[in-house]
């Protein structure tokens, strides 16, 4: 059973505007990560959250985690054509490293 | 600092077959992990590698073996290839919570 959703599926995005994916589980998440993915190529790793309430910003990408631990959000800001890809949220479910992963949101990002 | 590296990057074979992937861990890193990747889905866990022992395994059938060795790298042997077992397979390594990714083998079983 898929334990973590994300959505939307896909998206695109005008160059320049904001966007958001979700990731949400069905159980209390120990550690929350967000990577992207180039089509057929490895995982960049983003950012981790593990406090509920937790907010990370880097560059232009913001990841919250809820007070729940339940939920995390990815913010784009005036995105640009380096932020096309795949991104994926993964989540330690029992603190022993074992990553499970959403299906992914897949970004386009037009002129 | 080299990050994690995998060899092959592509490789088919055929059903029945026998295959073993490479991995090296990024350098200070003790623990590796394997995930397999199908089309347009997200990783799906293998098995995970701490002190050349399989701390952790997922829901893959015992055709899916792996080893580590001392300076931490790692093997991930699949036997009796099936089709299903085509997908892009992904190695991770740790030191503690954080896995980075490494570029990937793309598998085709024909």
């Amino acid at each position: 059973s898929q334990e973590l959703e994300q959505s939307p599926q896909s998206l695109i995005v005008q160059e320049g505007k904001n966007l958001t994916i979700n990731c949400t589980s069905s159980k209390t998440l120990y550690g929350l990560y967000w990577y992207k993915q180039k089509y057929g190529e490895g995982l960049i790793f983003l950012m981790m959250l593990q406090k509920g309430g937790e907010e990370k910003s880097h560059e232009k990408i913001t990841a919250k985690l809820d007070e729940k631990k339940q939920q995390s959000s990815l913010h784009i800001t005036a995105s640009q054509p380096s932020h096309a890809g795949i991104y994926l949220c993964g989540a330690d479910m029992d603190s022993w490293g074992k990553l499970q992963f959403g299906a992914g949101t897949q970004v386009v990002v037009t002129p | 600092d080299a990050g994690v590296t995998q060899s092959p990057t592509h490789l088919i074979k055929t059903r029945g077959q026998q295959v073993t992937l490479r991995c090296s861990p990024k350098s200070g890193h003790d623990t590796v992990s394997w995930y397999q990747q199908a089309l347009g889905q997200g990783p799906q866990f293998i098995f995970q590698y701490y002190e050349e022992e399989e701390r952790q395994r997922g829901n893959f059938p015992d055709r899916f073996s792996g080893h580590q060795f001392p300076n931490y790298s790692s093997e991930l042997n699949v036997n009796a290839l099936w089709l299903g077992d085509s997908a892009l397979y992904l190695c991770a390594s740790s030191l503690s919570n954080t896995q980075y990714f490494g570029p990937g083998t793309r598998l085709t079983v024909l």
